[in-house]
């Protein structure tokens, strides 16, 4: 079962730009995590955002979360081209699971 | 500290071959998960384990065992291999149920 979605699909900005990307669920969570994936690599942990909590702040990352739409969003301002990677993002069910998206392919053109 | 390793990192199976992928991790985590991950998906659960000695089955459990005999390790296994379970399988293990997870580089596993 997916219980996050991604928007969009892929996106390609040019270095220096902002990049959003948008998760959406569809049951109650207690946390939503954003992770990193370089080409053929294991997944990094970017950040977590608990329920109670509407935006959080990591670096040049913004994470924000939208209960009553069930949704979040992660900005990376002022992208690198070290930023080309896939983005998932991850909620928790009521097991000891977490359920991830198919994810953003996001490419920072130099 | 190595944080969470995998071995193999390739491996090529004629259908019907067995296989054991080992994942070891450092960090004295209890949780440990193994995925798969097919192109253009995101992860799938294949089984945890929530402490040494105990194992559950996540989303996509049919085929695969697995074991967790000692806190740090957790093998995942393949008794009879079939071409659908080529994939990208990924270990991963965290502190909490719902909390981080730390991931292993992955398994590149072809079956033919």
């Amino acid at each position: 079962s997916q219980q996050g979605e991604e928007d969009p699909q892929a996106l390609s900005i040019q270095e220096g730009e902002n990049a959003t990307m948008n998760c959406s669920y569809k049951t109650s969570i207690n946390n939503l995590q954003w992770y990193r994936q370089n080409s053929g690599r294991g997944l990094v942990h970017l950040i977590l955002i608990r329920s109670n909590e509407r935006e959080k702040h990591s670096g040049r990352l913004r994470v924000t979360l939208d209960t009553s739409k069930k949704s979040s969003s992660l900005l990376i301002t002022a992208s690198r081209a070290a930023d080309t990677a896939s983005y998932f993002c991850a909620t928790d069910d009521s097991n000891y699971q977490l359920i991830w998206g198919a994810g953003t392919k996001l490419i920072i053109k130099p | 500290n190595a944080g969470v390793t995998q071995t193999p990192k390739f491996r090529v199976l004629k259908t019907g071959q067995s296989m054991t992928l080992l994942c070891a991790q450092d960090m004295n985590h209890e949780y440990m998960y193994w995925y798969r991950q097919d192109p253009g998906m995101g992860l799938r659960l294949i089984h945890y384990s929530v402490g040494e000695g105990t194992t559950a089955k996540g989303e996509v459990p049919d085929g695969y065992n697995v074991s967790r005999l000692k806190k740090q390790n957790f093998l995942l296994g393949l008794e009879s291999a079939a071409p659908s379970q080529t994939s990208v399988y990924f270990c991963a293990s965290s502190y909490g149920s719902h909390g981080e997870q730390f991931f292993g580089p992955g398994t590149r596993l072809t079956v033919l």
